[in-house]
């Protein structure tokens, strides 16, 4: 499975745009790009989901460049509680072999302040 | 609401005491999964069932078993229980579609296990 890199940790405040850039150098051809979000004593979240190009929905939009080797989860005007940890997944949602498995790396400490 | 449901939030037991936690799901979905994650470290995947098709991690310790009795319920069995067991263990669900893959995953928010 893909390897993603991410900042450990980011600073923003409310009102902002926040962009959190995800690298996975060894992205294989079927993998899908996942994000989620984790707030503390809580399960993950689902956020977006992408293979190329743009996505967007109600609270994120998902920017893929053309390599696929990296994405930009990107969160329109935070506020306080968008602090968290977000976590970039890469994998193979179609093989069932590896049961839509998720590994996830280290993911990024995201703080908004006031 | 349709959720998955970990019980119970916190859990205590003593070293070496077998400890059972378990999580349900109103979704229907026929993929579910275990998760371990220690204190400031991302979620780690122990196993999964893709309906009672079970898929051990090969990093996941013995010490490690799972139960899936019916599409809602599945159980994590920690047989012995270590110092080192002590994390949240997380219970997620997804729906495999054949062409259109596996869904995103349903998180439960978790069952804290502290071992004395």
């Amino acid at each position: 499975l893909a390897k993603t890199t991410q900042p450990i940790s980011m600073d923003s405040y409310e009102g902002q745009e926040v962009n959190i850039t995800c690298s996975h150098n060894n992205i294989a051809t079927n993998d899908y790009i996942t994000w989620y979000q984790q707030f503390p004593s809580q399960g993950p979240r689902f956020i977006i989901q992408g293979y190329k190009t743009k996505v967007t929905n109600e609270v994120a939009s998902l920017f893929i460049p053309a390599d696929r080797k990296s994405s930009t989860l990107s969160l329109p005007r935070v506020s306080l509680s968008d602090t968290a940890v977000y976590y970039c997944l890469v994998g193979d949602i179609r093989d069932n072999n590896q049961g839509g498995k998720l590994i996830f790396g280290q993911g990024t400490e995201l703080s908004v302040k006031p | 609401d349709a959720m998955v449901i970990q019980n119970p939030r916190y859990q205590v037991t003593q070293f070496g005491k077998p400890v059972t936690l378990s999580c349900s799901q109103t979704l229907n979905h026929n993929v579910m999964y275990w998760y371990q994650q220690k204190s400031s470290q991302a979620p780690k995947l122990l196993f999964h069932y893709y309906d009672k098709d079970f898929n051990n991690e090969a990093d996941t310790p013995d010490n490690f078993q799972s139960r899936r009795p019916n599409t809602s319920f599945c159980f994590l069995d920690i047989r012995s229980p270590g110092l080192g067991d002590a994390a949240m263990y997380l219970c997620a669900t997804s729906s495999y579609r054949g062409v259109s893959g596996n869904q995103p995953q349903h998180f439960g928010d978790g069952t804290r296990l502290s071992i004395l």
